[in-house]
């Protein structure tokens, strides 16, 4: 059963919109995200993180949203650049057991039109 | 950000023939991981290490093995390979303390 999932399997924006990227979870043992961003034969490059002490984490174009109740969290790119264009993981971690290790969803593929 | 280097980058090889995809970083991480990743799929955790002398198998089952007799080398081997093996493999390190990895640029292998 998939602990982390990303429903959506791609989203295309205009360049200069957002982007609004979403993950759900379902183990409430988890209490730190991270957004990863691949681009094709390369390795995931880490974007951004967030505890679940927080709701809200930014760095520069990207922020992140923690929904803890609805076990659901975003990233939002303002503004979206073809640059962004990649695949998108979200992944989540908890301590101890088995949360102790980072679960990845599988990945929504963002293609931002010039 | 670790600096971290994967070779080969790409990888033909024939069933049964034995191959060690190489994982090093520069940073002194005492933690590394490998993933094994197919396309539009998660990645899926196949071995991890805490530190020198110490592995222990992931989530996902897998033939390989993996040794780590220095911090900063963790190479993964494939004693005899097989057409199911062809995927990417994802090597990872994360700092004392920190809970965020880092990953090198994989390595593409296909097995025929």
């Amino acid at each position: 059963d998939q602990q982390v999932k990303q429903n959506s399997p791609s989203l295309s924006v205009q360049e200069g919109r957002i982007s609004i990227l979403n993950c759900d979870y379902t183990n409430s043992m988890f209490d730190y995200f991270l957004w990863y961003k691949k681009y094709p034969a390369e390795g995931p490059t880490f974007l951004i993180s967030i505890s679940s002490i927080k709701d809200k984490n930014e760095d520069g174009r990207f922020t992140v949203f923690l929904n803890k109740s609805a076990k659901h969290l975003s990233l939002h790119i303002v503004p979206s650049q073809p640059g962004d264009s990649a695949v998108y993981f979200c992944a989540a971690k908890g301590y101890g057991g088995a949360t102790n290790k980072l679960i990845f969803g599988t990945g929504t593929l963002l293609a931002v039109q010039p | 950000e670790a600096d971290i280097y994967q070779t080969p980058r790409y990888l033909v090889i024939g069933t049964g023939k034995k191959i060690t995809l190489e994982c090093s970083q520069t940073m002194g991480h005492d933690k590394m991981y490998w993933y094994q990743q197919d396309p539009g799929m998660e990645l899926h955790l196949i071995h991890y290490s805490y530190g020198v002398n110490s592995t222990e198998k992931g989530d996902l089952s897998s033939e390989s093995t993996v040794s780590r007799i220095r911090t900063e080398h963790f190479p993964l081997t494939l004693e005899s390979a097989r057409p199911s093996h062809t995927s990417q493999y994802l090597c990872a390190s994360s700092p004392q303390g920190s809970r965020a990895q880092y990953f090198g640029p994989g390595t593409r292998l296909l097995v025929l």
